[in-house]
């Protein structure tokens, strides 16, 4: 069990929309990951925080945004929502500067209509 | 431009039988490997990893190879049984010592079959 949990876990969001969506990350674990796996694809790279900084981000527009509180759990905001933003928003946390094997949650369903 | 290929999108094996998949990479600075097993409506699940100084790790009924001079990796799972059944991917580091950057390949849906 990995103990990293995402919520909600579907969603439906007109376009136009913001969404917030949240992640708990394992205990013990300091960084944390956002993942965009659409339909047939693998999971893209959004961006890493690490102590509550952003360190590192994917090919993603700034509408896609992030923050990272102090017990490490982390939040995923997109702005002005996109009929292409649907997908599976999966979270990942694991432990900065070791050996990485991170562990994923459930994943966040969103559907843009 | 993809990095991380994973050529075959499916793949069907007899169970008992090996089930070997395969990923290709472009970029010569990866410095570890992972693969991932996805049931639906769950998250990747960590299966087994590499570094790129070694050329073969093992894990009970999984082995990864790695050629690097192929940029080639492949995840042999033997015996195959009907639980493997789920779809794979591969993933590659983008090697920093703060960065736990993953780049993915497209997946294989691996079928064990009876």
């Amino acid at each position: 069990e990995t103990g990293v949990t995402q919520s909600p876990t579907h969603l439906i969001k007109t376009r136009g929309q913001q969404v917030t969506l949240r992640c708990s990350s394992q205990s013990g674990h300091n960084t944390v990951s956002w993942y965009q796996q659409a339909l047939g694809q693998g999971p893209q790279f959004i961006f890493q925080y690490y102590r509550e900084e952003e360190n590192g981000r994917g090919n993603f527009p700034p509408r896609f945004s992030g923050l990272q509180f102090p017990n490490y759990s982390s939040e995923l905001n997109v702005n002005a929502l996109e009929l292409d933003d649907s997908a599976l928003y999966l979270c990942a946390s694991s432990l900065q500067g070791g050996v990485t094997e991170a562990f994923f949650g459930q994943g966040t369903r969103l559907t843009v209509v | 431009d993809q990095q991380v290929k994973q050529n075959s999108p499916s793949l069907s094996v007899q169970e008992g039988r090996i089930s070997i998949l395969n990923c290709d990479y472009t970029n010569s600075m990866f410095d570890y490997f992972l693969w991932y097993k996805k049931y639906p409506a769950e998250g990747p699940t960590f299966l087994i990893s590499i570094s790129s100084i070694k050329d073969k790790n093992e894990d009970g009924r999984f082995t990864v190879f790695l050629n690097k001079s192929a940029k080639h990796l492949s995840l042999h799972i033997v015996p195959s049984q009907p639980g493997d059944s789920a779809v794979y991917f591969c993933a590659a580091r983008e090697g920093s010592y703060n960065t736990d950057k993953l780049i993915f390949g497209t997946g294989t849906r691996l079928q064990v079959f009876p």
